[in-house]
């Protein structure tokens, strides 16, 4: 079956650039859209973006002006860049997989899941 | 940015009993509300979509109702695996997708 992993580093010094990449096994990233989504310990879920597998993206307008989300087909992997982050960054970023149903409406919802990777922002 | 609101922050229940989770919508988002259910040290588990329809593999104690800015999650018989923290998601009005803040659910 399908699975993502994320990888990267688990610290990242203030004012630096946090990159995540996640691999998606078992299946292939193409006609899919793909997010990132984080949680501060102790906190609840916050949407980062999602890129599809042709390369556009959308991103929460919160975090768009440090956001950078890339596709890699070939390699099966989609990565995410944040710059300039700061203790408030500190989460677990999960990736996942974004479905797109059409039953009536367009229903959006994620359906699969990384099982996350703590990235601690601290000097 | 629509914000989502759920109560309450925490339910005790005993096993067996119903529990019933509930969410607010800031504005309506029509049906496009899904629920997830995450365990400790686990990513969330998708549950219900369209505010009513269960996932794949789901189990019928879970369903959920409403429509516009009120939408209920209820567990029928908790089991001791429902034992979580549960979280709507709005996916009307975007971006960005919105999460509520949680309801715990745990052992009375």
């Amino acid at each position: 079956q399908v699975q993502l992993q994320e990888s990267g580093p688990g610290l990242v010094k203030p004012s630096e650039t946090l990159s995540l990449t996640c691999t998606v096994s078992g299946g292939s990233i193409s006609s899919y859209y793909w997010s990132w989504i984080r949680q501060p310990p102790g906190k609840g879920l916050e949407w980062i973006g999602y890129i599809y597998y042709s390369g556009s993206t959308n991103y929460n307008p919160s975090l768009k002006s440090r956001v950078t989300i890339s596709v890699d087909t070939s390699k099966n992997q989609f990565s995410l860049k944040l710059s300039s982050v700061t203790a408030a960054d500190t989460a677990v970023y999960y990736c996942a997989r974004e479905f797109r149903a059409v039953a009536g409406t367009v229903h959006w919802y994620f359906d699969l899941w990384g099982r996350g990777t703590l990235v601690t922002v601290s000097s | 940015e629509i914000v989502m609101t759920q109560s309450p922050a925490t339910l005790s229940v005993s096993p067996g009993e119903r529990a019933t989770l509930s969410c607010r919508a800031s504005q309506s988002v029509s049906s496009n509300l899904a629920w997830y259910q995450q365990k400790p040290g686990q990513a969330p588990r998708l549950l219900i979509y369209g505010a009513s329809t269960r996932a794949t593999g789901i189990p019928a104690r879970f369903s959920g109702s409403g429509s516009g800015t009120e939408f209920t999650l209820t567990i029928s018989s908790l089991q001791s695996e429902d034992f979580a923290v549960y979280y709507c998601q709005q996916y009307n009005n975007w971006p960005p997708r919105t999460f509520g803040q949680g309801t715990k659910v745990e052992i009375k």
